[in-house]
């Protein structure tokens, strides 16, 4: 059965620190890897991943996965108080129009 | 334009109740999706839309009704819907294929009694 597994479930740090998010998944097929964060409601895009080893970056957030271990890390340095959100993690397996997300990392950033 | 705009955002119904969510982009995207999520709960797939025809069902129960009347609008119908049914729905939207990243709509909070 095709899985995405997410680690930890919930973190709780103060503002400036990094943090680093994991994924893992099992899956029959890959065509991709995404991360969203989700804050009250609408999950908003972040990374797309598909090849191994090549890091995407957006300011503070960066992400990269690798393909034979079958993971991929999600790393914002300098947190804030409005990075506190659930991060999802999900894997587009290409053949069946689904993606299967991971149970989420709610992430809590203090002043 | 990159919104996915969903209206209404709060909804409160009986069981008996008839009521329609609705969703629309106009990112020029030919896949549509609706999603729901329970608190604390990763999204769950319910229909995939396909250049406006039904792709997938997640074996929804029939008191939800899907309808994507053209290429930009989404509506899901709602009919004799039970309290266990109280979750937010959301509705996305991709390109068909490769690089089909979703874009989320804020959703609607749906409450049954």
């Amino acid at each position: 059965e095709d899985k995405v597994v997410q680690s930890p479930l919930s973190l709780v740090v103060h503002e400036g620190d990094t943090v680093t998010l994991n994924c893992s998944y099992e899956v029959t097929n890959f065509r991709s890897l995404l991360w969203y964060k989700q804050e009250k409601k609408a999950p908003t895009f972040l990374f797309m991943l598909t090849s191994s080893g090549i890091e995407k970056k957006s300011g503070r957030l960066s992400s990269i996965l690798d393909k034979k271990e079958l993971f991929s890390i999600l790393n914002i340095t300098a947190t804030q108080t409005g990075d506190s959100a659930v991060y999802l993690c999900a894997v587009d397996p290409g053949n069946t129009g689904k993606l299967i997300f991971g149970q989420g990392t709610t992430l809590q950033v203090k002043p | 334009d990159t919104e996915v705009t969903q209206t209404p955002k709060h909804l409160v119904m009986g069981m008996t109740n008839k009521k329609s969510l609705k969703c629309e982009q106009h990112m020029g995207h030919r896949a549509m999706y609706w999603y729901k999520q329970k608190a604390k709960k990763p999204p769950e797939l319910m229909f995939v839309y396909s250049y406006e025809k039904l792709s997938i069902n997640e074996s929804v129960p029939s008191r939800f009704s899907p309808e994507c009347p053209n290429s930009s609008l989404l509506n899901l119908h709602l009919h004799a819907l039970q309290p266990e049914d109280s979750a937010l729905y959301l509705c996305a939207s991709s390109q068909v294929g490769p690089k089909g990243k979703l874009f989320f709509g804020s959703g609607t909070q749906l409450s049954v009694l």
